[in-house]
C-alpha cells in the first residue's frame, strides 16, 4: 500500500518568506508527528496530532512554527519569516493507533528538504 | 533528562566483517526502543522495536538485542547494501527521542 508522501520534496526560500509543507499520512492513521532533522543529527520531535487535534507542540522551536491537521488527514507544517537556522530536512511520521501507545510504531515520509538562503 | 547515546558515530566495515552498533539510553520507564536505517535523502525506515529487557529480534542479516541500560544492533556478514545511517530512539509519553546514528559503511 501507499506510504506517508510529503510534498514538496525540495524547497528553497528566501530569508523572510512563508513556506508551507504538505504530508500525506497512510490513510486510516491516527496519529502523526513532524520532525525537523539536521544535517548529521537524529530528527528531533515538533509536533502531534490525534486525528484533528493537536495535543503536543511542545518541540516547535518558535511561534513562526505552525502546524494543523483540519480533517484528521492530510497535515500541514507552515513556517513564517523563515530564517537560515531553519534549514533542515521536515520529517513526517504517521501511526496507526495514539500516540504513546505500546504497539505504536511510526512509519516516516520521505522529507521536504528546506534550504533559506 | 532523557538521553539517547550512540556510538560508533561512524563505522567502516569490509564486507562480511560481523560488527556491533551501539545504543545506551537514559529514560524514566522505558516504554519501547526502536531501530531505524535511513538512507541518504529518505526518511528513517522501521526495523525493530524492543520492550523489555533480554528480548531480541532478529531481521537477515540484523539483530537487536536489549538490556535494561543500552541496545546492541549486531550485523552479521554485512553485504554493501547495508550501508546505511541506523538510528536508535526510545519512546518518551508520545513522543520519540533519536539518537544522532551510527553512520555504517561496509566495502566490497
Amino acid at each position: 500500500g501507499a506510504g506517508v508522501s510529503q510534498s514538496p520534496r525540495y524547497k528553497v526560500a528566501k530569508r523572510g518568506q512563508d513556506v508551507a509543507l504538505r504530508c500525506d499520512p497512510i490513510s486510516g492513521h491516527v496519529s502523526l508527528f513532524w520532525y525537523q532533522q539536521a544535517l548529521g543529527q537524529g530528527p528531533e520531535f515538533l509536533t502531534y496530532f490525534q486525528n484533528e487535534a493537536q495535543l503536543d507542540k511542545s518541540g516547535l522551536p518558535s511561534d513562526r512554527f505552525f502546524a494543523e491537521r483540519p480533517e484528521g488527514s492530510v497535515s500541514t507544517l507552515k513556517i513564517q519569516r523563515t530564517q537560515q537556522e531553519d534549514s533542515a530536512v521536515y520529517l513526517c511520521a504517521s501511526s496507526l493507533y495514539p500516540g504513546g501507545a505500546r504497539t505504536d510504531t511510526q512509519y516516516f515520509g520521505p522529507g521536504t528538504r528546506l534550504t533559506v538562503l | 533528562e532523557d538521553q539517547v547515546t550512540q556510538s560508533p558515530e561512524a563505522l567502516r566495515l569490509q564486507e562480511g566483517e560481523s560488527s556491533s552498533l551501539n545504543c545506551s539510553y537514559t529514560v524514566s520507564g522505558l516504554r519501547g526502543l526502536f531501530w531505524y536505517r535511513q538512507d541518504p535523502g529518505k526518511g528513517p525506515e522501521f526495523l525493530f522495536t524492543l520492550y523489555s529487557a533480554g528480548e531480541e529480534k532478529e531481521k537477515e542479516r540484523l539483530k537487536a538485542t536489549l538490556t535494561k541500560k543500552e541496545s546492541f544492533l549486531h550485523i552479521t556478514a554485512p553485504k554493501p547494501e547495508d550501508s546505511a545511517t541506523y538510528l536508535c530512539a526510545v519512546r518518551r509519553d508520545d513522543k520519540i527521542i533519536f539518537g544522532k546514528g551510527t553512520r555504517l559503511h561496509i566495502l566490497p
